[in-house]
């Protein structure tokens, strides 16, 4: 069992290149999620799904568009990447929290730290 | 909305005394809580989560963490702190119906030998 697997663990991106992060996780879990982690700033949601063929944006989703096409993967696509985009991506996966699994944990990935040059 | 509020940057302890790291938190509804460590340059790893009627909950390691309802705080405890306790450790908060999860900005703790 991977749990939640997130590749590359680094790259390195010059100011407008476009690169998606993958994420994937093998619990047969519903809901996903991206964030972004910077000093000081805690974790920000990017986005989430709630499964397959439904994602929705979080607080910071500029920049960035994701897609889920199945329940397993949910990949993560800077569109044009730019120096604030520079940051530490963490990609979760659990099981929809709702009725009595509402205090269901999330599971994350090791995390992409990303350069934007 | 859902927020938590961790207050303090950083906490200092001498090994074998107790630790505490601080958290709030505001929800509409009942708060699903959660901690979460994270060592360097690795994911973040459960801890343990807020049981609902469980005003102390244990979890992972030899944590515990307090719920106080009137003072919206769920603090992340241990009676006696290890250097290999040195970690970043981030609080969350669920509101019902909502599977997001808002995090706190974190805590750094570093425990001295």
């Amino acid at each position: 069992n991977a749990g939640v697997t997130q590749t590359p663990k680094f790259q390195v991106l010059k100011t407008g290149q476009s690169m998606t992060l993958q994420c994937a996780q093998d619990m047969n879990h519903e809901y996903m999620s991206w964030y972004r982690q910077d000093p000081g700033m805690g974790l920000r949601l990017i986005h989430y799904s709630v499964g397959a063929g439904i994602t929705d944006q979080g607080e910071v989703p500029n920049g960035y568009n994701v897609s889920r096409s199945t329940t397993e993967d949910f990949p993560l696509r800077l569109l044009s990447a730019a120096p604030s985009q520079t940051s530490v991506y963490f990609c979760a996966s659990s099981r929809r929290a709702t009725g009595t699994a509402m205090n269901t944990e999330a599971f994350f990935g090791q995390g992409t730290r990303l350069t934007v040059v | 909305a859902q927020s938590v509020a961790q207050p303090e940057d950083q906490v200092n302890v001498a090994e074998g005394n107790p630790l505490t790291v601080k958290c709030t938190y505001s929800v509409s509804g009942n708060p699903y809580l959660f901690w979460y460590v994270q060592y360097p340059n690795r994911g973040l790893q459960f801890l343990l989560k807020y049981i609902t009627g469980d005003n102390l909950v244990k979890g992972s390691y030899g944590f515990e963490a307090e719920f106080n309802k009137s003072q919206t705080s769920f603090h992340l405890k241990k009676p006696s702190a290890l250097v290999s306790d040195s970690a970043l450790y981030f609080c969350a908060v669920r509101g019902y119906g909502n599977n997001r999860l808002a995090f706190g900005k974190g805590n750094q703790v570093v425990v001295i030998p």
